[in-house]
């Protein structure tokens, strides 16, 4: 199975500021990559799909970069609404995998 | 608008079976592959299986294989997963998602709300 890790695993920013959260493949998945957010008690929503196209109706703030291992998600400049978890997943190949979760708060 | 609700979840022993079902709406059901993905208590995002718009193609993960069947009635645009044999370690939120494809491609554009699984004796 393709292991995807995340980094910072949780992270507190002000309100304004970009924020950047990176996943990494454990092997080459090409732009196989999906960004999810995730808010408390809420399901997931897709945001980005193929590593940066970004999702009909979701904020220009939000992107994502990358290919082959290593992946970017950015928000640009941080909104109160932003606060949830963002997942990362690859669908290069079955099964289908999740990093285990980046969690974004205010400070 | 598409919408998927899921129902079945409940409190169940080890060892027993439990049938979840995803009632969808607001497309075009059988053009589209479904998957459903689990969440324990707490913890991360977790693929458990997925099927084809026709019904004829079905992956599971490894966790899930032989104890879990996955299947979908077109005529009610619903999708549905069969667990049996089930373990403490399968209690989760159960979210059925939609693909973007007809085959299981992966990209999960829609989601329902969840329903909650809960093994223990």
């Amino acid at each position: 199975d393709i292991q995807m890790t995340q980094s910072p695993s949780s992270l507190s920013a002000s309100v304004g500021d970009r924020v950047t959260i990176t996943c990494q493949a454990s092997q080459d998945i090409s732009n196989y990559l999906n960004w999810y957010q995730q808010k408390p008690g809420k399901a997931p929503k897709l945001l980005i799909s193929d590593a940066s196209n970004l999702e009909t109706g979701v904020p220009s703030r939000f992107s994502g970069s990358g290919s082959g291992t290593d992946f970017t998600f950015t928000i640009s400049s941080l909104q109160p609404e932003d606060i949830a978890t963002y997942y990362c997943q690859q669908y290069d190949n079955l099964p289908f995998t999740f990093g285990p979760g980046t969690k974004v708060d205010i400070k | 608008e598409v919408q998927l609700v899921e129902s079945g979840g409940g409190l169940v022993q080890p060892g027993g079976s439990l049938r979840l079902s995803c009632a969808a709406s607001g497309f075009t059901f059988s053009s589209y592959a479904m998957s459903w993905v689990r969440q324990a208590p707490g913890k991360g995002l977790d693929w458990v299986s997925g099927i084809s718009g026709s019904g004829g193609s079905t992956k599971y993960a490894d966790s899930v294989k032989g104890r879990f069947t996955i299947s979908r009635d077109n005529s009610k645009n619903t999708l549905y997963l069969q667990m049996n044999s089930l373990r403490a370690e399968d209690t989760a939120v159960y979210y059925c998602a939609k693909d973007n494809l007809i085959a299981v491609a992966g990209t999960l554009h829609y989601w329902g709300q969840g329903t909650l699984v809960t093994v223990s004796s």
